[in-house]
Parts: structure tokens; sequence; C-alpha cells
């Protein structure tokens, strides 16, 4: 399909271990944004790409987690020396252009468990 | 900075009775307000937005929600529910300035034969 993707979909990991999280957005879409959802809450805003261009990084819990999309298509968002806090369903979503009244489409998550 | 809350967690619901999903917002700035949706083993889906102009929105199945600047609000209804219709719903705030779209807690909206 032409959806967001997302990969792996379920991560297990040791404390201490680093993770890294692919996301392919929609070929085409501007914008990308990436999402932590702990259990029985909301997604909440990590961090936003527009192109390759990294606008807005303030919702990085910590400097451990660190995200990229180097060539303006596929990301990656690495959690380093991962925590059991860090354990979250991670989002990945784009949007066609920059402007924030454009529907953002989601994917399916990756679900990291910390143990 | 900006907050949204959904008032109600969970909400069982009759099949074809009405419902009422709560969201408030609070924002110092001009917003644009979301409703996403999450069916069972899905990912997040728009359900309708308000960008500007008519206050009342309407989604393609059923739903509409109004923005009510007054009262910070941006509530969604339906007047007749269906069984498909049991999903997580999410609202969400957007700065019409910024980059941060901030989402409330989600409603779980659980419909009845």
């Amino acid at each position: 399909g032409a959806g967001v993707s997302q990969s792996p979909r379920y991560k297990v990991a040791k404390r201490g271990q680093d993770v890294a999280l692919r996301c392919d957005p929609i070929s085409g879409h501007v914008s990308l944004f990436w999402y932590q959802q702990a259990l029985g809450q909301g997604p909440e805003f990590l961090t936003y790409f527009q192109n390759e261009a990294q606008l807005d990084k303030s919702g990085l819990p910590s400097d451990r987690f660190f995200a990229e999309r180097p060539e303006g298509s596929v990301s990656t968002l690495k959690i380093q020396r991962t925590q059991q806090e860090d354990s979250a369903v991670y989002l990945c979503a784009s949007s066609l252009a920059r402007q924030f009244s454009y529907e953002q489409y989601f994917g399916p998550g990756t679900r990291l468990t910390v143990t | 900075a900006q907050s949204v809350t959904q008032l109600d967690s969970q909400v069982p619901v009759f099949e074809e009775a009405p419902v009422e999903l709560r969201c408030n917002y609070s924002s110092s700035v001009s917003v644009y307000l979301f409703w996403y949706v999450q069916y069972p083993n899905q990912g997040l889906q728009l359900l309708l937005k308000y960008l500007s102009g008519s206050t009342l929105v309407e989604s393609i199945n059923g739903f509409e929600a109004e923005f009510n600047k007054s009262q910070t609000s941006f509530h969604l209804r339906k007047p007749s529910v269906h069984i498909s219709d049991t999903a997580e719903y999410f609202c969400a705030v957007s700065d019409t300035g910024g980059f941060k779209t901030i989402f409330g807690a989600g409603t779980r909206l659980f419909v009845k034969a």
C-alpha cells in the first residue's frame, strides 16, 4: 500500500540497549512527525521534520533520544541506553505540506518494551 | 502552552443512541482543531477538522463537531451510533503558527447491541 510504514512493529530491548526505529512516510510528503504514546494516553509530540530539516525537537524527553531524516524521506528515531520509562508505542506521521492545516497520516506504530 | 482535555475516558452507549464526546482546549493563540479515530488494531486516522469559517464541521460517516471559541470546546457528536463506531477518539489542537499537535488522552467509545 501507499501508507506510512514503520519497522519493526514490535521491539523488546534490555535496559541499557540502543534501539533504532524506522519510518517510511508517504512518498512526496514534506512533513514528518514522531510521537510517543504511553499506555492509556494520547500521542505526545516528540519532533518534527520539514524535508531533511528538523525544525522542532522540543518534545524529545532527553538527550538519549535522537531523530534524523537525512534525505528528506525515511526517518529514524534512535534511543540510546534505553530505560523502562521509554516503553511506549512510537508513532510516525507524515503530511503533504508544510501547513498544519493538512491531515497527518499515521503509521501503525512500533511498540517498544524495555525489560 | 496549549493543552487538550477529554473529559470522559470511556463512553458506553447502546446502538442507535446519540453520543457526545467532549473536548476542551486551552490556547492563547489561534488554533486548528481535529478529531482522530483509532479503530481496534488500526492506526490513527483523521475524522474531521476545523480550520476556519463555519464552526460546524462534519465527517463522511455522520459525526459532527462544533467549534465554540467562547467555551474553548470542540465536542464531537453523532445522532445515532453503530456498532462499527466502537473505537478510541482523540481530540487534538495545533497552533496555526507552529509545528506541534497536542492530543488529548482519548475517549474510548463502546457501542453495545
